[in-house]
């Protein structure tokens, strides 16, 4: 079972490079995610989308840009990497949630990207 | 607005050792409410959920949670800790309303040790 996939798993920039993170899941799930996990701040929401086609502002979206035009895959995208960007990104995908408390689904998390921006 | 404070950055115990790790939250509404494990270099495993069917929740490993709406606490405990529970375990607030929904507020996190 794979879950939720991330690649690459480590990766050096330098500044004002860009790259690409790939989140790729195979549970059918309409909601995904992008943290990022920094020390001592827990995880911060970075982008997110509730579906194919649809993406959405989180927390920390400065910097960052993402596209969900699969639903299994969710991508989030630096333009111009800065030092600030160094950190541990998370994508995690979920089933819908509804307004009942019952509807609340928990989110399923890849193993995360490091990422160090020189 | 929902916030979610982890009132230890590090919990220290001995193997055998009961463990409890605490947390706040704050919410508007009711909340759903969860404990996530991450062990070292590995993405969150979910430990258990609450949702408002019962205040106790039994979660995976042993580890149960009691939620106390008059103390706004979420807290985790284990009865006797393993080796294998050295993690940072994180308290989460779901926030289910709006266009927000399924959105999760992170605590920052406890470091568990735990001794031989």
């Amino acid at each position: 079972n794979a879950g939720v996939t991330q690649t690459p798993k480590f990766r050096v920039l330098k500044t004002g490079q860009s790259m690409t993170l790939l989140c790729a899941q195979d549970m059918n799930h309409e909601y995904m995610y992008w943290y990022r996990q920094d020390p001592g701040m827990g995880l911060r929401l970075i982008h997110y989308s509730v579906g194919e086609g649809t993406t959405a502002k989180g927390e920390v979206p400065d910097g960052y840009n993402v596209s969900r035009l699969k639903k299994q895959n969710f991508l989030l995208g630096l333009e111009s990497a800065a030092p600030s960007q160094t950190s541990v990104y998370f994508c995690a995908s979920s089933h819908r949630t509804g307004r009942r408390e019952s509807d609340n689904q928990p989110q399923h998390f890849g193993d995360g990207t490091r990422l160090s921006i020189l | 607005a929902q916030s979610v404070t982890q009132l230890d950055s590090h919990v220290s115990v001995s193997e055998g050792t009961p463990v409890l790790l605490r947390c706040n939250y704050s919410s508007s509404y009711s909340p759903s409410l969860f404990w996530y494990v991450q062990h070292p270099n590995k993405g969150l495993q979910l430990l258990l959920k609450y949702t408002s069917a019962a205040t106790l929740v039994k979660g995976i490993n042993g580890f149960e949670a009691e939620f106390k709406k008059s103390e706004t606490s979420f807290h985790l405990t284990k009865p006797s800790a393993h080796m294998s529970d050295a993690a940072e375990y994180f308290c989460v607030v779901s926030d289910r309303r709006g266009s927000t929904l399924g959105r999760l507020y992170f605590g920052r996190g406890t470091q568990l040790t735990v001794w031989p």
